[in-house]
């Protein structure tokens, strides 16, 4: 069975502060990684995407990729109330979009 | 990315009945995906909409109970057959973008079996 796992938190940051979510994955053969935002209510939105190890930086957000350790990271700098929202990981777990879903971390940003 | 919609948005249905949703692409996709999400829970993939053949389902989602079609590549339905309370989730058509490898959601239909 295919896993990906995630704190399910909350996890509450202060307005500005750096949020930092995890996720860890089970299927060594993964090769794409996803972040995905969800508002209560919406369907999920891509943040972003990563597939090398190392760093991919897109304005507040940053993907972190180590594919030895199976672990891949979101840093949300200067975190605003609006970031309030579930995070989803998900990995692809074969060629052809199929996407295995972490529980989601859910994220409090306190102003 | 393509623009995905989904009727209905939302709908309240009766024990044993049957609800099809539908998925609409504003461009064509060569494929299709049906997730479902329970109350509080992640996604599910369901199965793989596939234009010009069967779906392809996960383990634990068998035709008979959400039979899919894939009539073009722009257009899928997913039904669920007989519903029971436990089928109250929300599901959720995705297409991948530009890069194959991303994938976006529609809004998702928020079903409720009472």
């Amino acid at each position: 069975q295919k896993e990906v796992e995630q704190n399910s938190g909350p996890l509450s940051v202060p307005e500005g502060a750096i949020a930092s979510l995890n996720c860890t994955y089970s299927d060594r053969g993964s090769q794409s990684f996803f972040w995905y935002r969800q508002y209560s209510g919406k369907s999920p939105e891509l943040i972003m995407f990563i597939y090398s190890n190392g760093d991919k930086e897109d304005g507040r957000f940053t993907a972190q990729l180590n594919k030895a350790s199976q672990y891949v990271s979101l840093l949300i700098r200067d975190s605003q109330p609006s970031d309030s929202a579930t995070y989803l990981c998900a990995v692809n777990i074969e060629y052809g979009n199929k996407l295995v879903f972490g529980a989601g971390t859910i994220l409090r940003v306190k102003s | 990315s393509a623009v995905i919609s989904q009727k209905p948005s939302r709908d309240i249905c009766q024990r044993g009945t049957s609800l099809t949703i539908q998925c609409q692409v504003d461009s064509q996709v060569t494929m299709m995906f049906w997730y479902r999400q329970q109350p509080g829970q992640s996604l599910t993939l369901i199965a793989t909409a596939n234009q010009g053949s069967e779906a392809t389902y996960e383990s634990g989602f068998v035709i008979d109970k959400f039979p899919i079609s894939r009539p073009n590549l722009t257009f899928s339905t997913l039904t669920v057959s007989n519903m029971s309370p436990e089928d109250s989730s929300i599901y959720l058509c995705s297409t991948p973008g530009t890069d194959y490898n991303e994938q976006f959601f529609g809004p998702g239909t928020r079903l409720t079996v009472l």
